[in-house]
């Protein structure tokens, strides 16, 4: 399979517990984005990476929250003593820059139930 | 915040009827749109994009159109299929296409239902 991959699919974590999420873009795309989804609701997004530097993060990216993409490649998402408030279903998309369209190929989500 | 959304939440149709759901946005700035299908349990899946300096774009099965003055996206379905089932998303991105493609706002969505 060359699309984007998550794991793990489903996490359930007391609150105050740490977090990390992992996605594997589809090889040759160079942007890679994060975004959280809610029941009922479309995707939030919280930030991108062009290669490994990452060039934008939303507001809704809270100090609990870090993603990396240190080798322009993989990249994990991090979240410190989550909350209720965090679960959600975390997607990861990734694109080629200079494509001829905005297409971002969605992974299947990783999503995290906080209790 | 978010200036995309959408008029209905949910759209029952029947099979092999068109199907048209509907999107407005506020922000004069957004310069390109995309029409997202999402199936339980899976991730968003592009289906057709439109640049703001167009006002139609036709796909296989799939037409939007887009009208400035205002501010309002459709996505029409020929001959919808029960496969069609879905949650359906536009999603708008404002300003530079260059530097900031990618950070797309995404509305509510509407869950289309096709009968047998």
């Amino acid at each position: 399979d060359t699309g984007v991959s998550q794991n793990p699919r489903h996490k359930i974590t007391k609150r105050g517990q740490n977090v990390t999420f992992r996605c594997d873009p589809i090889s040759e795309h160079n942007r890679l984005y994060w975004y959280r989804q809610t029941l009922g609701q479309g995707p939030e997004f919280l930030t991108y990476f062009q290669n490994e530097a990452q060039l934008e993060k939303s507001r809704l990216l809270s100090d609990r929250f870090s993603a990396e993409r240190p080798k322009g490649s993989f990249s994990t998402l991090e979240i410190q003593r989550t909350e209720q408030g965090d679960s959600a279903m975390y997607l990861c998309a990734s694109s080629l820059r200079g494509a001829n369209t905005g297409e971002l190929f969605f992974g299947e989500g990783s999503r995290l139930t906080v209790l | 915040g978010e200036s995309v959304g959408l008029h209905l939440p949910t759209l029952s149709v029947q099979e092999g009827d068109n199907s048209i759901i509907n999107c407005a946005y506020s922000n004069s700035a957004s310069d390109y749109f995309i029409w997202y299908k999402q199936e339980s349990g899976k991730g968003p899946q592009f289906i057709i994009d439109i640049r703001s300096n167009m006002d139609k774009r036709q796909g296989q099965r799939v037409t939007v159109l887009l009208n400035k003055t205002v501010k309002h996206l459709s996505l029409q379905i020929a001959a919808t299929q029960p496969g069609d089932s879905a949650v359906y998303f536009c999603a708008e991105n404002i300003g530079d296409r260059g530097s900031t493609l990618g950070r797309l706002y995404f509305g509510r969505g509407t869950q289309l239902t096709v009968w047998p």
